[in-house]
């Protein structure tokens, strides 16, 4: 397996701008996380689905972000508008009850600069 | 609420000292316990980890010991090498949906 996928591995954007970031868990793998994290607060879980249902949101800052899971090998983390303050890496993780619930395989993040 | 305290780095050590990284939790129950490492540019891998009380996680020469009475799970080496500098994050999970609350992190770098 390749891992859990990000793109794009890094966004430099404007204020104001939409911005998109992509993951594919690991096949097999029914939960999903997004976290971010920045030199100031550290690694912040965003959100997590399990089964492609959001399960908690509650680590979502504003209504400007929003996350979406169509299915089980693709989900979005979506900024709009974004903001300087969202300059971070976004993290991306999945995991299964059956290889150890809370063994997190994370792929390689998405640094987004945003101007 | 559940939280996670580590040491403040950076810290900086000579290649072959050895290695202390504390780190203290606050949990209601009984939590699983974990240290994960960050290398530069990469993200996040499992380096260790502990589900009950005096258990022992070991991984690549690190070992950490779950401690319920002083809820701590240091994580030590006993002789670094210049390829272990890196970020590393301790962190706890009440085993409710996979959910890892992270500490803040502690930066590793081992000079030749």
């Amino acid at each position: 397996d390749a891992g859990v996928i990000q793109s794009p591995r890094h966004e430099v954007t404007e204020m104001g701008q939409e911005v998109t970031l992509r993951c594919k868990p690991i096949s097999g793998h029914d939960y999903l996380f997004w976290y971010r994290q920045t030199m100031m607060r550290g690694l912040e879980l965003l959100i997590y689905f399990n089964n492609n249902v959001p399960i908690d949101d509650s680590g979502m800052p504003e209504d400007r972000f929003s996350a979406k899971m169509p299915n089980a090998s693709f989900s979005t983390l979506k900024i709009q508008p974004s903001e300087p303050r969202d300059s971070a890496v976004y993290f991306c993780a999945s995991t299964d009850r059956l290889s150890g619930a809370n063994v997190l395989t994370f792929g390689a993040g998405s640094r987004l600069t945003v101007l | 609420g559940n939280s996670v305290t580590q040491m403040e780095g950076p810290v900086t050590l000579s290649e072959e000292a050895f290695l202390t990284i504390n780190c203290t939790y606050t949990a209601t129950g009984y939590p699983s316990l974990f240290w994960y490492v960050q290398y530069p540019g990469e993200g996040l891998q499992l380096l260790l980890k502990a589900t009950k009380a005096d258990d022992k996680g070991s991984n690549k020469g690190f070992e950490a010991t779950y401690r319920k009475e002083t809820t701590s799970f240091h994580l030590e080496k006993g002789s670094v090498q210049v390829s272990d500098s890196a970020v590393y994050f301790c962190a706890l999970s009440n085993n409710q949906g996979g959910k890892l609350i992270f500490g803040q992190g502690t930066e590793l770098s081992v000079k030749p």
